[in-house]
């Protein structure tokens, strides 16, 4: 069964601080990842997409992928009240379906 | 911005009714996806279509669960005959239509919320 692994928190931090979420995968050959930000009651919606190891940044925005150890990272820097929500690590199968994690709650407390 | 819609955003029906859940995925997507989330709990994959014809269905996607693109717009998921487990929102999802590095994005609607009493 592959498994997309988060800790579900909650994960508080003060405003203006960095948040860093993480996630593991247990399918070694995936190849595309994704963060996607929920808020309670509200669909999925895309944050950041990568593919190839190291950092990819948009804006406040850091993804970080380590294929070797399996492991997709966000970064959130000058964290905002605006940005408590759930954080969902997705990682695409070999068939193109999105294997969610349970999701990781960030709390930013003003 | 082109965005995926869904129908209705909320559905209340009893035990054992056929509920049918509408979507219009972004316009110029080639494949199309039911996910489902029970409250607190994981968002799971249930069915993936591509060039009008199933590609991946999981194993909740049971005899019970059809999915239909009647027209080149809508995307349908009908449940026979529902159950309580069947309490869930649903999301329709549509990807590969983008820029290159981008086709595999999924974008999701804003989801149905299935109640079933």
């Amino acid at each position: 069964q592959k498994e997309v692994e988060q800790n579900s928190g909650p994960l508080s931090v003060p405003e203006g601080a960095i948040a860093s979420l993480n996630c593991t995968y247990s399918d070694r050959g995936s190849q595309s990842f994704f963060w996607y930000r929920q808020y309670s009651g509200k669909s999925p919606e895309l944050i950041m997409f990568i593919y190839s190891n190291g950092d990819k940044e948009d804006g406040r925005f850091t993804a970080q992928l380590n294929k070797a150890s399996q492991y997709v990272s966000l970064l959130i820097r000058d964290s905002q009240p605006s940005d408590s929500a759930t954080y969902l690590c997705a990682v695409m199968s070999n068939t193109g379906k999105l294997i969610f994690g349970q999701g990781t709650t960030l709390q930013v407390k003003p | 911005e082109p965005e995926v819609t869904q129908t209705p955003s909320h559905q209340v029906t009893q035990m054992g009714q056929e509920v049918i859940l509408r979507c219009v995925p972004i316009s110029n997507h080639l494949y199309f996806y039911w996910y489902r989330q029970i409250l607190g709990q994981k968002v799971e994959f249930l069915v993936s279509f591509y060039n009008n014809e199933i590609s991946e269905k999981s194993e909740i996607f049971d005899d019970q669960f059809s999915v239909e693109r009647p027209d080149g717009s809508n995307f349908t998921l009908k449940i026979r005959s529902t159950k309580l487990e069947d309490s869930a929102m649903y999301f329709c999802a549509s990807s590969g239509g983008g820029p290159a590095g981008e086709q595999d994005t999924q974008y999701f609607g804003p989801g149905t919320r299935l109640t079933v009493l």
